[in-house]
């Protein structure tokens, strides 16, 4: 079992529409959770942190975790095409100096004008 | 603000040859990292220096080595390079969220290494 799992998509959305990304994780000592994209043949970017339970909202972009089912989300409202990327979720545990991060593959979205 | 600043860009090398990744950031972090991707494997981690004057191995360290130099500039070497060394390669930094203490990564632009 992967520590990060992801769906590879392509996830095609239509312009508009609210695009979904999962992320299931297995080390339940995990403690703080990323999502980054990355447009292709660019570096990775941090879009939303997640540390509790619930939801966190930012624009266009609410971070959903829940840690008893293992699971956070990304939903994308409104998606436009330049959101159009791979979104990679990334998991972190440990507090202080060293913290390991562990990343998923990634789900390539795609937004069809 | 320059942010992580990783050279070169690209190259290529034949097998056998050696080459150093430089990485240098300017955000006062204490903790960088080096990452290749290939596709469909994700982010791996090679190396990574928690602070100063400190590196440890990764997921997949074999074959590199790496030097933290000072606390800005983090460098990564293939003695002998390998056609499986094909890849991206990504620098990155971390720093402490405020709000929860984790670690957020800042990543260079990327490094894409060709071995024939």
């Amino acid at each position: 079992q992967k520590e990060v799992e992801q769906n590879s998509g392509p996830l095609s959305v239509p312009e508009g529409a609210i695009a979904s990304l999962n992320c299931t994780y297995s080390d339940r000592g995990s403690q703080s959770f990323f999502w980054y994209r990355q447009y292709s043949g660019k570096s990775p970017e941090l879009i939303m942190s997640i540390y509790s339970n619930g939801d966190k909202e930012d624009g266009r972009f609410t971070a959903q975790l829940n840690k008893a089912s293992q699971y956070v989300s990304l939903l994308i409202r409104d998606s436009q095409p330049s959101d159009s990327a791979t979104y990679l979720c990334a998991v972190t545990r440990g507090s202080g100096g060293y913290q390991k991060v562990t990343f998923g593959t990634g789900t390539k979205l795609q937004v069809i004008p | 603000n320059a942010g992580v600043t990783q050279t070169p860009k690209f190259q290529v090398l034949k097998t056998g040859q050696s080459m150093t990744l430089q990485c240098a950031q300017d955000m006062n972090h204490n903790s960088m990292y080096w990452y290749r991707q290939d596709p469909g494997m994700g982010l791996r981690l090679i190396y990574y220096s928690a602070s100063e004057g400190t590196t440890d191995k990764g997921e997949v360290p074999n074959g590199y080595n790496v030097s933290r130099l000072n606390k800005r500039e983090f460098s990564l070497r293939l003695e002998s390079a390998a056609p499986s060394q094909t890849s991206v390669y990504f620098c990155a930094s971390s720093g402490l969220a405020t709000s929860s203490g984790a670690n957020v990564l800042t990543f260079g632009a990327g490094s894409r290494l060709t071995v024939l």
